[in-house]
């Protein structure tokens, strides 16, 4: 079975300050993995995935995450947050079948502090 | 080019009604998954349709069904609604054919008094 950990339901950081939002997974095969963003009373719109090819995936908004097999981990970053940054991030996995479901953790709550 | 739509965009029912959500996928997408997603977590997967046939299914009692149509819309029914079953729904649609990723509609807010 397939699982999501995102440590830390709500992460606060300053304007202009790294932002980083852990992810780990579990799966008994190899993973597709997916970081969503969430704004307000909308839905969710792709931020970034792995797919096995590259582990450093780069996405929108100056996001990017690493694919790291030996610590099941798939962590967010952003070098420099923006005040439009605040949002719900998810982490979601899904098996390589194509079109598989998605599961998804909890979600962190990124606050930005001017 | 239309993104995923769904109708309506909010819901009040009351408890043991009956409820029909809908969702046109993305253009050129032909296979639809349904998320129930409660305040403060994350989207829960529902089930998924795929030449108008239910694919893959979560954890969610018969009370939800789905229907998908030769056009690919898809619709979802809860009968009997419960307190529990307010959430926010989403639909998301993906190519069958390099399908790794899916895309998301706004969502239905359901609201169950």
């Amino acid at each position: 079975a397939q699982s999501v950990t995102q440590l830390g339901s709500h992460v606060s950081v300053s304007e202009g300050a790294l932002v980083l939002l852990r992810c780990n997974y579990s799966s008994s095969v190899p993973p597709y993995l997916f970081w969503y963003v969430q704004y307000p009373n909308q839905g969710l719109q792709l931020l970034l995935k792995y797919t096995s090819a590259a582990t450093l995936v780069k996405g929108i908004n100056g996001f990017e995450a690493e694919f790291k097999k030996s610590e099941t981990s798939f962590h967010l970053t952003k070098p420099s947050a923006h005040m439009s940054d605040a949002a719900e991030y998810f982490c979601a996995v899904s098996d390589a079948n194509q079109g598989g479901k998605l599961i998804f953790g909890q979600g962190t709550e990124l606050s930005v502090k001017p | 080019d239309a993104g995923v739509t769904q109708s309506p965009t909010h819901l009040i029912k009351t408890r043991g009604q009956q409820v029909t959500l809908r969702c046109s996928p993305k253009s050129g997408h032909d296979t639809v998954s349904w998320y129930q997603q409660a305040l403060g977590q994350g989207p829960q997967f529902i089930f998924q349709y795929y030449e108008e046939e239910e694919r893959q299914r979560g954890n969610f009692p018969d009370r939800f069904s789905g229907h998908q149509f030769p056009n690919y819309s898809s619709e979802l029914n809860v009968n009997a609604l419960l307190l529990g079953d307010s959430a926010l729904y989403l639909c998301a649609s993906s190519p069958i054919q390099g399908g790794d990723e899916q895309f998301f509609g706004p969502g239905t807010r359901l609201t169950v008094l």
